[in-house]
């Protein structure tokens, strides 16, 4: 079985700063690694995913995250935020193999002051 | 490729009453997946069809809530006996199967009064 811990509930940041939004997960298995934002009013769409290969992986709208397997981590980055990044950002895992069903963390709201 | 719909978008019924959600999903997508997520949660998740077969249940899932996917399509969640716990917003997602990667429906909040 898989889980995820997103480290923080909350994450306020000015416009423009840099944030990082922390996860870590727990697997027994090989596991891909996601990044899913919800804005408000809208359904889930996926920010970026881990599969294999190079550990940094770029996403959508300026995102990326680095795969450390060592610290079980997949932390989510952008360096310079805008005020239309304010929304939920939730983690998720999945096996590689098998059903593939997404274990999501309880999510990190972001809001970004101008 | 229209995206994965969901029916209705919001439903409010009284305690004890059933209710029925839809989804459409990408139509080339086999795969299909239910969740439910509440309030300042992430989503959790409740089944998974592969075509027409329910090939995982959560424990989550209770003997009052059924899925089918009759013809491997669209698939339908019902709520029997409905309680006021069950006041949640039911997601549904679909995949191609590949690389795990799931779209999901914006979709249907339930308000059990």
């Amino acid at each position: 079985a898989q889980s995820v811990t997103q480290l923080d509930s909350q994450v306020p940041v000015f416009e423009e700063a840099p944030v990082e939004l922390r996860c870590n997960y727990s697997s027994s298995v090989s596991v891909y690694l996601f990044w899913y934002v919800q804005y408000p009013n809208q359904g889930l769409q996926l920010l970026l995913k881990y599969l294999s290969g190079s550990t940094l992986v770029k996403g959508i709208n300026g995102f990326e995250a680095e795969f450390n397997k060592s610290q079980t981590s997949f932390h989510l980055r952008k360096p310079s935020v805008h005020i239309s990044d304010t929304a939920e950002y939730f983690c998720a895992v999945s096996g590689s193999a098998g059903a593939q069903k997404l274990v999501f963390g309880q999510g990190t709201r972001l809001t970004i002051n101008p | 490729d229209t995206g994965v719909s969901q029916n209705p978008r919001h439903k409010i019924t009284k305690r004890g009453q059933n209710v029925t959600f839809r989804c459409d999903p990408i139509s080339e997508h086999n795969r299909l997946y239910w969740y439910r997520q509440t309030l300042g949660q992430g989503p959790e998740f409740l089944t998974y069809f592969q075509n027409e077969a329910q090939l995982e249940k959560s424990r989550l899932l209770s003997d009052r809530f059924s899925a089918e996917r009759p013809k491997g399509s669209f698939s339908t969640l019902e709520i029997q006996r409905t309680e006021q716990g069950d006041s949640a917003m039911y997601l549904c997602a679909s995949s191609p199967g590949v690389a795990g990667e799931l779209f999901f429906g914006e979709g249907s909040r339930l308000t059990v009064l």
